[in-house]
């Protein structure tokens, strides 16, 4: 039973257009992990966060954080073919020092 | 810049065959990670280490050991390869700030 569901499974979109990938689940989380995995590689942190209602920014991304630290969504803004890759979310239950639920990923095409 | 490195990034195994999977990080974690990696079911735990010679069991420890003698190296053992589990092996380490160091994984295929 996955405990952190992502959506879309897949998303293809173009150059330059926005793109929004959701992560879900029942569960309260204390953080909140967004990593990106190339092909071939392994994922790399891209941003954490802790609050409910926090919202960070990362150049061309927004990563939030739900109220009730069950949920977070990242936003893509002119979305570029470097943005390409695998997005997966990651829950740390049990304080800071919990271990990772991750998501299964949302992998993202962007073309030319 | 901190760095994770895995043995090989492919490997050919037997059914049956041990096989050894090692990770190296270089940040001087006491904290390190086996995941395995399989498509629509994201990263699943199989052990991890909070400090040398210590080992918990993660999410799917069955058919798995794990060495952790020294601070920097954490290996995975598959005691007995079954093609169950062909996958993608990614070892990690983390911070205190609970933030995971990959390394570039290991795709094992236990024909």
């Amino acid at each position: 039973t996955q405990l952190l569901e992502q959506s879309p499974q897949f998303l293809s979109i173009q150059e330059g257009e926005n793109l929004t990938v959701y992560c879900n689940s029942s569960s309260v989380f204390s953080s909140l992990q967004w990593y990106r995995q190339e092909p071939g590689e392994g994922p790399v942190l891209l941003v954490t966060v802790v609050t409910g209602g926090e919202v960070k920014k990362l150049k061309r991304l927004t990563f939030q954080f739900g109220d009730a630290r069950k949920d977070s969504s990242l936003h893509i803004t002119a979305a570029q073919t470097g943005d390409t890759g695998l997005y997966l979310c990651a829950g740390a239950r049990g304080g800071s020092w919990g271990k990772l639920q991750f998501g299964a990923g949302t992998q993202v095409v962007v073309t030319p | 810049d901190v760095k994770v490195t895995q043995s090989s990034r492919y490997l050919v195994k037997r059914t049956g065959e041990k096989v050894f999977l090692e990770c190296v990080q270089d940040m001087d974690h006491e904290n390190m990670f086996w995941y395995r990696q399989d498509p629509g079911l994201g990263l699943r735990l199989i052990y991890f280490s909070y400090d040398v010679k210590m080992k918990e069991k993660g999410d799917i420890p069955e058919g798995y050991s794990v060495s952790r003698e020294k601070k920097e190296r954490f290996s995975l053992i598959l005691e007995s390869a079954s093609t169950n589990q062909t996958s993608m092996y990614l070892c990690a380490s983390r911070t205190v700030y609970n933030e995971q160091f990959f390394g570039p994984g290991t795709r094992l295929t236990v024909l």
